[in-house]
Protein backbone atom coordinates (compact mmCIF):
# COMPACT_ATOMS: atom_id res chain seq x y z
CA UNK A 1 0.00 0.00 0.00
CA UNK A 2 1.21 3.37 -0.64
CA UNK A 3 2.29 5.76 1.83
CA UNK A 4 0.00 8.62 1.17
CA UNK A 5 -3.00 7.55 -1.87
CA UNK A 6 -5.33 10.02 -3.37
CA UNK A 7 -7.51 9.53 -6.55
CA UNK A 8 -5.83 11.77 -9.19
CA UNK A 9 -9.25 12.68 -10.89
CA UNK A 10 -10.04 14.64 -13.00
CA UNK A 11 -13.10 15.75 -11.24
CA UNK A 12 -15.17 17.99 -13.39
CA UNK A 13 -17.67 19.76 -11.34
CA UNK A 14 -20.23 22.34 -11.94
CA UNK A 15 -19.72 25.78 -10.49
CA UNK A 16 -21.55 25.89 -7.64
CA UNK A 17 -21.68 22.27 -7.06
CA UNK A 18 -20.24 20.85 -3.54
CA UNK A 19 -17.55 18.46 -3.79
CA UNK A 20 -15.29 16.31 -1.79
CA UNK A 21 -12.45 14.35 -1.54
CA UNK A 22 -10.19 11.69 0.43
CA UNK A 23 -6.94 10.71 0.88
CA UNK A 24 -5.64 7.52 2.94
CA UNK A 25 -2.14 7.36 4.87
CA UNK A 26 -0.61 3.76 5.46
CA UNK A 27 1.94 5.08 8.67
CA UNK A 28 -0.77 4.93 11.78
CA UNK A 29 2.07 7.42 13.15
CA UNK A 30 1.53 9.99 10.70
CA UNK A 31 0.68 12.89 12.98
CA UNK A 32 0.61 16.17 10.81
CA UNK A 33 -2.04 16.36 7.91
CA UNK A 34 -2.75 19.19 5.73
CA UNK A 35 -4.44 20.12 2.41
CA UNK A 36 -2.09 22.03 -0.34
CA UNK A 37 -3.32 23.58 -3.27
CA UNK A 38 -1.10 23.53 -6.67
CA UNK A 39 -2.00 25.48 -9.76
CA UNK A 40 -0.60 24.55 -13.32
CA UNK A 41 2.99 24.95 -13.78
CA UNK A 42 3.07 26.50 -9.80
CA UNK A 43 4.47 25.99 -6.89
CA UNK A 44 2.34 24.19 -3.90
CA UNK A 45 0.61 26.52 -1.26
CA UNK A 46 -0.88 25.59 1.81
CA UNK A 47 -5.08 25.18 1.42
CA UNK A 48 -5.42 24.34 5.38
CA UNK A 49 -4.10 21.97 8.11
CA UNK A 50 -5.96 19.36 9.24
CA UNK A 51 -6.99 18.77 12.47
CA UNK A 52 -8.22 15.80 14.80
CA UNK A 53 -11.75 17.96 15.03
CA UNK A 54 -11.90 18.81 11.77
CA UNK A 55 -11.74 22.50 11.10
CA UNK A 56 -13.69 24.76 8.36
CA UNK A 57 -12.19 27.77 6.84
CA UNK A 58 -14.63 29.78 4.55
CA UNK A 59 -16.16 27.22 1.86
CA UNK A 60 -13.63 24.63 2.64
CA UNK A 61 -13.78 22.18 5.35
CA UNK A 62 -11.01 19.22 6.57
CA UNK A 63 -11.53 16.22 8.52
CA UNK A 64 -9.15 13.53 10.21
CA UNK A 65 -10.23 9.90 10.60
CA UNK A 66 -7.50 8.62 12.16
CA UNK A 67 -9.26 4.89 13.01
CA UNK A 68 -9.74 4.25 9.23
CA UNK A 69 -6.44 6.39 8.55
CA UNK A 70 -8.30 9.05 5.72
CA UNK A 71 -8.19 12.88 5.93
CA UNK A 72 -10.92 14.76 3.67
CA UNK A 73 -11.58 17.76 1.87
CA UNK A 74 -14.92 19.30 1.44
CA UNK A 75 -15.52 22.27 -0.94
CA UNK A 76 -18.97 24.25 -1.03
CA UNK A 77 -20.33 26.54 -3.77
CA UNK A 78 -17.71 25.72 -5.98
CA UNK A 79 -15.82 28.55 -7.95
CA UNK A 80 -14.17 28.31 -11.11
CA UNK A 81 -10.98 29.23 -9.05
CA UNK A 82 -11.29 26.34 -7.25
CA UNK A 83 -9.54 24.35 -10.52
CA UNK A 84 -6.23 22.83 -9.18
CA UNK A 85 -4.89 20.19 -8.03
CA UNK A 86 -5.17 19.58 -4.33
CA UNK A 87 -2.11 17.90 -2.47
CA UNK A 88 -2.74 15.87 0.42
CA UNK A 89 0.77 15.93 2.79
CA UNK A 90 1.43 14.00 5.92
CA UNK A 91 4.14 14.51 8.07
CA UNK A 92 6.27 11.72 10.29
CA UNK A 93 6.79 13.21 13.08
CA UNK A 94 9.35 9.84 13.78
CA UNK A 95 11.81 11.44 11.29
CA UNK A 96 10.54 14.41 10.07
CA UNK A 97 9.94 13.14 6.47
CA UNK A 98 6.81 15.24 4.80
CA UNK A 99 5.04 13.10 2.37
CA UNK A 100 2.68 14.50 -0.58
CA UNK A 101 0.06 12.44 -2.30
CA UNK A 102 0.32 12.48 -6.00
CA UNK A 103 -2.71 14.82 -6.18
CA UNK A 104 -6.39 15.15 -7.18
CA UNK A 105 -7.37 17.18 -10.07
CA UNK A 106 -10.03 19.60 -10.19
CA UNK A 107 -11.76 21.51 -13.02
CA UNK A 108 -14.58 23.44 -12.48
CA UNK A 109 -16.94 24.16 -15.02
CA UNK A 110 -18.91 27.27 -15.91
CA UNK B 1 8.27 40.35 1.28
CA UNK B 2 8.75 36.80 2.81
CA UNK B 3 9.69 34.13 -0.25
CA UNK B 4 11.95 31.53 -1.05
CA UNK B 5 13.54 32.14 -3.97
CA UNK B 6 15.40 29.37 -6.29
CA UNK B 7 17.84 29.72 -9.06
CA UNK B 8 17.76 29.36 -12.02
CA UNK B 9 14.52 29.21 -13.00
CA UNK B 10 15.41 26.87 -16.08
CA UNK B 11 18.34 25.09 -16.89
CA UNK B 12 19.41 22.85 -19.81
CA UNK B 13 22.48 21.01 -19.41
CA UNK B 14 24.10 17.55 -20.61
CA UNK B 15 24.75 14.52 -18.99
CA UNK B 16 27.63 14.73 -16.48
CA UNK B 17 28.19 18.41 -16.44
CA UNK B 18 28.22 19.56 -12.50
CA UNK B 19 25.33 21.93 -11.76
CA UNK B 20 23.55 23.76 -8.38
CA UNK B 21 20.50 25.01 -7.99
CA UNK B 22 20.73 27.78 -5.34
CA UNK B 23 17.49 28.30 -2.87
CA UNK B 24 17.02 31.01 -0.38
CA UNK B 25 14.74 31.66 2.26
CA UNK B 26 14.50 34.92 4.34
CA UNK B 27 12.21 34.33 6.71
CA UNK B 28 14.42 32.95 9.32
CA UNK B 29 13.16 29.81 9.19
CA UNK B 30 15.22 26.60 10.66
CA UNK B 31 13.53 23.93 8.12
CA UNK B 32 14.29 23.45 4.65
CA UNK B 33 13.80 20.65 1.89
CA UNK B 34 13.89 20.31 -1.69
CA UNK B 35 11.41 18.18 -3.62
CA UNK B 36 11.59 16.18 -7.38
CA UNK B 37 7.89 16.47 -9.19
CA UNK B 38 7.04 14.11 -12.01
CA UNK B 39 4.19 13.67 -13.93
CA UNK B 40 2.34 10.49 -12.21
CA UNK B 41 4.86 10.38 -9.65
CA UNK B 42 3.99 13.24 -7.46
CA UNK B 43 6.34 15.60 -5.76
CA UNK B 44 8.68 13.54 -4.05
CA UNK B 45 11.24 14.37 -0.89
CA UNK B 46 14.88 14.18 -2.45
CA UNK B 47 17.01 16.17 1.14
CA UNK B 48 15.76 18.04 4.36
CA UNK B 49 17.59 20.22 6.58
CA UNK B 50 16.39 20.53 9.81
CA UNK B 51 19.04 23.99 10.67
CA UNK B 52 22.14 24.76 9.74
CA UNK B 53 24.78 21.41 9.40
CA UNK B 54 22.12 19.13 9.92
CA UNK B 55 20.84 17.40 6.82
CA UNK B 56 18.65 14.16 6.20
CA UNK B 57 18.28 11.88 3.40
CA UNK B 58 14.45 12.01 1.92
CA UNK B 59 12.73 9.29 -0.42
CA UNK B 60 14.61 9.82 -3.57
CA UNK B 61 18.24 11.28 -2.45
CA UNK B 62 20.41 9.14 -4.94
CA UNK B 63 22.49 11.41 -7.12
CA UNK B 64 21.85 14.48 -5.19
CA UNK B 65 23.74 16.14 -2.85
CA UNK B 66 22.96 19.20 -0.32
CA UNK B 67 24.96 21.44 2.41
CA UNK B 68 23.46 23.77 4.83
CA UNK B 69 26.35 26.09 6.45
CA UNK B 70 24.06 29.13 6.73
CA UNK B 71 20.37 29.07 7.78
CA UNK B 72 19.34 31.02 5.01
CA UNK B 73 20.62 28.80 2.03
CA UNK B 74 20.15 25.13 1.09
CA UNK B 75 21.70 24.38 -2.08
CA UNK B 76 21.03 21.14 -4.46
CA UNK B 77 24.02 20.24 -6.38
CA UNK B 78 24.02 17.49 -8.74
CA UNK B 79 27.60 15.81 -9.37
CA UNK B 80 27.11 14.46 -12.58
CA UNK B 81 23.44 14.52 -13.86
CA UNK B 82 21.79 12.14 -15.92
CA UNK B 83 18.22 12.62 -17.80
CA UNK B 84 16.30 10.60 -15.16
CA UNK B 85 17.26 13.88 -13.07
CA UNK B 86 14.97 15.45 -15.55
CA UNK B 87 12.69 16.96 -13.87
CA UNK B 88 10.39 20.25 -11.92
CA UNK B 89 12.50 20.85 -8.47
CA UNK B 90 10.95 22.83 -5.57
CA UNK B 91 12.99 24.26 -2.55
CA UNK B 92 10.28 24.40 0.12
CA UNK B 93 11.33 26.02 4.02
CA UNK B 94 8.75 26.28 7.74
CA UNK B 95 9.35 26.71 10.87
CA UNK B 96 9.55 24.10 14.07
CA UNK B 97 11.12 21.77 11.94
CA UNK B 98 8.31 21.41 8.97
CA UNK B 99 6.36 19.13 11.74
CA UNK B 100 3.37 21.16 11.66
CA UNK B 101 3.90 24.25 10.40
CA UNK B 102 3.32 25.85 6.82
CA UNK B 103 5.93 24.63 4.17
CA UNK B 104 6.63 27.66 1.77
CA UNK B 105 7.58 27.17 -1.83
CA UNK B 106 9.98 28.50 -3.89
CA UNK B 107 8.62 28.81 -7.70
CA UNK B 108 10.43 25.84 -9.04
CA UNK B 109 13.21 25.25 -11.07
CA UNK B 110 12.84 23.21 -14.32
CA UNK B 111 15.44 21.11 -15.54
CA UNK B 112 16.33 19.28 -18.33
CA UNK B 113 19.43 16.93 -18.87
CA UNK B 114 19.94 15.84 -22.14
Amino acid sequence: RKEVEQDPGPFNVPEGATVAFNCTYSNSASQSFFWYRQDCRKEPKLLMSVYSSGNEDGRFTAQLNRASQYISLLIRDSKLSDSATYLCVVNLHRDDKIIFGKGTRLHILP
Amino acid sequence: EAQVTQNPRYLITVTGKKLTVTCSQNMNHEYMSWYRQDPGLGLRQIYYSMNVEVTDKGDVPEGYKVSRKEKRNFPLILESPSPNQTSLYFCASSTTGGIAYEQYFGPGTRLTVT
